[in-house]
């Protein structure tokens, strides 16, 4: 069975300062999407990033990047010059291709911003 | 697009009721989800609609749960004979292609 992990409950981060978030994931697929999805407090949850695994060139939108390990099934997640709008839960989630639709996500990760 | 909306966002029950959610999609997305969201934890899957086929379900979901997208727009999600561990934010996404999924702002419900 596929499986997610992010490993750090809990960040906090100077404003302006970049911040990596880790995730770890598990399966025995060749071929998924990943994804970095966040939670603002009391708000919905909206996509920040996807990684198509086929692609080797690592995903960037805006100040947020990943950097994708496939062969160590790592997936961070680098925010740039945060930003006091960046404070949420961040979910890493893994998604089969071609096969069901569900996301499978981690536990997640809440993300301080300190001014 | 408007987004995907959820009615009520908030339910309070006592223990045994049956309660009903309602999701609506984005307009013209075909694949709805349904979640569910403890504290501290990540969304878990429940099930899958592809318009009106339910294509999957979760062992999550018990018989006391049932789904439904009648003509494939709008969906119910029916929670009978409620337990407090049904406490749960439930969270209701949709999309036109597997590629992305847009999430509703949830309905939290508390079973008391």
């Amino acid at each position: 069975a596929q499986t997610v992990t992010q490993s750090q409950p809990e960040m906090s981060v100077q404003e302006a300062e970049t911040v990596t978030l880790s995730c770890t994931y598990d399966t025995s697929e060749s071929d998924y999407y990943l994804f970095w999805y966040k939670q603002p407090p009391s708000r919905q949850m909206i996509l920040v990033i996807r990684q198509e695994a086929y692609k080797q060139q690592n995903a960037t939108e805006n100040r947020f990047s990943v950097n994708f390990q496939k062969a160590a099934k790592s997936f961070s997640l680098k925010i740039s010059d945060s930003q006091l709008g960046d404070a949420a839960m961040y979910f890493c989630a893994y998604r089969r291709v071609n096969r069901d639709d569900k996301i499978i996500f981690g536990k997640g990760t809440r993300l301080h911003i300190l001014p | 697009d408007t987004g995907v909306s959820q009615d009520p966002r908030h339910k309070i029950t006592k223990r045994g009721q049956n309660v009903t959610f309602r999701c609506d999609p984005i307009s013209e997305h075909n694949r709805l989800y349904w979640y569910r969201q403890t504290l501290g934890q990540g969304p878990e899957f429940l099930t899958y609609f592809q318009n009106e086929a339910q294509l999957e379900k979760s062992r999550l979901l018990s018989d006391r749960f049932s789904a439904e997208r009648p003509k494939g727009s709008f969906s119910t999600l029916e929670i009978q004979r409620t337990e407090q561990g049904d406490s749960a934010m439930y969270l209701c996404a949709s999309s036109r292609t597997p590629l992305e999924q847009y999430f509703g702002p949830g309905t939290r419900l508390t079973v008391t």
